[in-house]
């Protein structure tokens, strides 16, 4: 059974930098039928993609984060990451990490994380 | 870019109840659509991939139609299980991936 799990800080200050960690178990980032992404979502508002990486090292970001935002893998650690600069509290959500499964041109996430809540305060 | 809205933004119906969800893209986006379930406090969980493929493990009354612009997910008979907040999801050639602002579903 594939399970995701976000961790990193609850609170950030506004202007730092945010970083989050998705551990991975019963699957591998390395895994060529996967990509793995970072979702989020505003208290009691939609969800909003940022971005994917591959077990390439290729990532796609949401153009709306313009370079805020930068992901990474640790194939040693099955892990994968998130960080996003310059913090306001307009980033103040729920934070999912999710396996993005692709089978041809044909894309979804099949699999989420918990999700974690970040609030951005000083 | 690729909006897309839903309708009814909220509803309410009783158990048993047919309820419809439509979702619309502002350009032809073939099938490359999704849906997912979001009950309080819990992750999304995917529904329908590709408009109108059921996913492995999720009950036979959720189904899912159309393409090009137009789609619908349809709970065939709504259960109490069933109370939360469903979304659809688009993605492009890009790819770039967008949700629809959703639909809540409570029981009347």
């Amino acid at each position: 059974q594939v399970h995701l799990q976000e961790s990193g800080p609850g609170l950030v200050k506004p202007s730092e930098t945010l970083s989050l960690i998705c551990t991975v178990s019963g699957d591998s980032v390395s895994n060529k039928n996967y990509y793995w992404s970072w979702i989020r979502q505003p208290p009691g508002k939609g969800l909003e993609w940022l971005g994917y990486i591959f077990h390439t090292g290729d990532s796609n970001y949401n153009p709306s984060l313009k370079r805020r935002v930068a992901m990474s893998l640790d194939t040693s650690k099955n892990q994968f990451s998130l960080k996003l600069t310059s913090m306001t509290a307009a980033d103040t959500a729920v934070y999912y990490c999710a396996r993005d499964r692709v089978r041809g041109v044909l894309r979804v996430f099949d699999i989420w994380g918990q999700g974690t809540v970040v609030s951005v305060s000083s | 870019d690729i909006q897309m809205t839903q309708s009814p933004s909220s509803l309410s119906a009783s158990v048993g109840d047919r309820v419809t969800i439509t979702c619309q893209a502002n350009q032809d986006i073939s099938t490359y659509l999704n849906w997912y379930q979001q009950k309080p406090g819990k992750a999304p969980r995917l529904l329908i991939h590709d408009a109108f493929n059921v996913e492995v493990g999720v009950p036979s009354r959720f189904s899912g139609s159309g393409s090009g612009t137009h789609f619908t997910f349809t709970i065939s008979s709504l259960q109490p299980e069933d109370i939360a907040t469903y979304y659809c999801q688009q993605y492009d050639s890009l790819p770039r991936f967008t949700f629809g602002p959703g639909t809540k579903v409570e029981i009347k």
